[in-house]
């Protein structure tokens, strides 16, 4: 069965720097892009960043441009997000989420999601 | 960006009523050399990730109950609970996929009256 484990996240000040990993199993994980997608404390979702199966496409919301890198390992079987410059709104769970396969456009649905991983920043 | 709008903010029905959940965006997520709607809903439980309904504005994801079902195409899509149970309690989500970045509507809840 498709799992996805997320960690990395905890606090950290306004302007340093966090890794999120994602641990993925169950599925052929080089055959599928990935979504990172967060969700503020009782707020809605937020679309984050993709990255296409084998690494070369990624594209970004506009408020992680220059901030946030998405990127994977295909030897490792995981997913990475590696968050710069970080900002009190960017206080959310963060969850990385499997594509539904190829939809064209670079993007697709996310077919499954792990629980999250939160991320605090608070000075 | 496209904008999704998701409407109404919350609903109340009693349960076997039908649930109707309405989402619009700002331009068409139809890609017309496929006639693919790229539009899909979520259910999300509290203290749960979402979870996929709905893709193509009209599949439905295997396992899904058929009381969930999806409709519309262009711009208008809808989400149907056809008779409401107590473990439909959750927020719906919908979500373009067809322009980056990729967008949600603010979400439904839907409770039991």
């Amino acid at each position: 069965q498709v799992q996805l484990v997320e960690s990395g996240g905890g606090v950290a000040q306004p302007g340093r720097s966090l890794r999120l990993s994602c641990a993925a199993s169950g599925f052929t994980f080089t055959d599928y892009g990935m979504h990172w997608v967060r969700q503020a404390p009782g707020k809605g979702l937020e679309w984050v960043a993709i990255i296409s199966n084998d690494g070369r496409n990624k594209y970004y919301a506009d408020f992680v441009k220059g901030r946030f890198t998405i990127s994977r390992d295909n030897s490792k079987n995981t997913l990475y997000l590696q968050m710069n410059s970080l900002r009190a709104e960017d206080t959310a769970l963060y969850y990385c989420a499997k594509t539904g396969g190829y939809c064209g456009g670079g993007t697709c649905y996310a077919n499954y999601w792990g629980q999250g991983t939160l991320v605090t920043v608070s000075s | 960006d496209i904008v999704v709008t998701q409407s109404p903010d919350s609903l109340a029905a009693s349960l076997g009523e039908r649930a109707t959940i309405n989402c619009k965006s700002s331009q068409s997520v139809l890609d017309s050399s496929n006639n693919k709607n790229f539009l899909a809903w979520y259910q999300q439980k509290p203290g749960q990730p979402p979870k996929l309904l709905i893709y193509w504005a009209s599949t439905r994801e295997f396992g899904v109950p058929d009381r969930f079902s999806g409709s519309g195409s262009g711009t208008d899509f809808t989400l149907t609970i056809s008779s409401l149970q107590a473990e439909d309690v959750a927020v719906y989500f919908c979500q373009q996929y067809y322009g980056i970045p990729l967008t949600f509507g603010g979400g439904t809840k839907v409770e039991i009256k």
